[in-house]
C-alpha cells in the first residue's frame, strides 16, 4: 500500500510568486491535513480538506489556499510569497498517522 | 484554542540512561495525544499515542502517561539508543471532533551520546 506522498520536494521562488503543493494521502483516505513546519519550530495547522470540502482553517492568511479533487489528493496554493513562507510543509492522511514526506519551500 | 506546551527543548543523554520528556495542555476536552519522532532530513513518524480513557501506554522502550487532572503527558524512553536522537514532538487533538486538527509542541531536540 502506497503512502502519502507529496509533490515537489523541494520548490524555489521568489518573492511575490505563486507556489503550488501537491499531496495524495493514503489509498481510502478521504481527509487531508496541510502542516507547515518552519526552520526550529513545531508543525503548525494550515488546512483540513475532508469529502472535498475545507473543514478547518489555521491561523494564517488568505493567500494560503487550497482544494481538495474528487480522488481525494490536495493543492496548496500560497500566493504572493513572502521570505517568511520558506519551510517545510507536510501533508497528512486521515488520522493524521501518516505524514508526507513533505515540500521544502524556498523562497528567495 | 488548545495550547501545547513541550520541555525541555533540548536534551541529552548518554546512552543507556532514560529521557523524559513533558507536555501540558490547557483544554480538558482534548483525549488524544500522539507523539512524533522526526530525523533530520525526514518526515514526523508516529511512534506512540494515548487516549483520555487510558492513564498509561508502553512499547517496548517507549512508554506513555497522561494525568488528565493536571493536563499533563510525559513521554518517557528507557535504555537510549544513539538511534533514539531525533525531535521528538506531542500533540493533542479532540479526536472525533469537526475541528479534526492536532495541536503540537514546539518540539525536544534529543541527543544520545554513546
Amino acid at each position: 500500500e502506497a503512502g502519502v506522498t507529496q509533490s515537489p520536494t523541494h520548490l524555489i521562488k521568489t518573492r511575490g510568486q505563486q507556489a503550488t503543493l501537491r499531496c495524495s494521502p493514503i489509498s481510502g483516505h478521504t481527509s487531508v491535513y496541510w502542516y507547515q513546519q518552519a526552520l526550529g519550530l513545531g508543525l503548525q495547522f494550515l488546512l483540513w480538506y475532508d469529502e472535498g470540502e475545507e473543514r478547518n482553517r489555521g491561523n494564517f492568511p488568505p493567500r494560503f489556499s487550497g482544494r481538495q479533487f474528487p480522488n481525494y489528493s490536495s493543492e496548496l496554493n500560497v500566493n504572493a510569497l513572502e521570505l517568511e513562507d520558506s519551510a517545510l510543509y507536510l501533508c497528512a492522511s486521515s488520522l493524521q498517522q501518516f505524514f508526507g514526506p513533505g515540500t521544502r519551500l524556498t523562497v528567495l | 484554542g488548545e495550547n501545547v506546551e513541550q520541555h525541555p527543548s533540548t536534551l541529552s543523554v548518554q546512552e543507556g540512561d532514560s529521557a523524559v520528556i513533558k507536555c501540558t495542555y490547557s483544554d480538558s476536552a482534548s483525549n488524544y495525544f500522539p507523539w512524533y519522532k522526526q530525523e533530520l532530513g525526514k518526515r514526523p513518524q508516529l511512534i506512540i499515542d494515548i487516549r483520555s480513557n487510558v492513564g498509561e501506554k508502553k512499547d517496548q522502550r517507549i512508554a506513555v502517561t497522561l494525568n488528565k487532572t493536571a493536563k499533563h503527558f510525559s513521554l518517557h524512553i528507557t535504555e537510549t539508543q544513539p538511534e533514539d536522537s531525533a525531535v521528538y514532538f506531542c500533540a493533542a487533538s479532540l479526536r472525533g471532533s469537526t475541528l479534526g486538527r492536532l495541536y503540537f509542541g514546539r518540539g525536544t531536540q534529543l541527543t544520545v551520546w554513546p
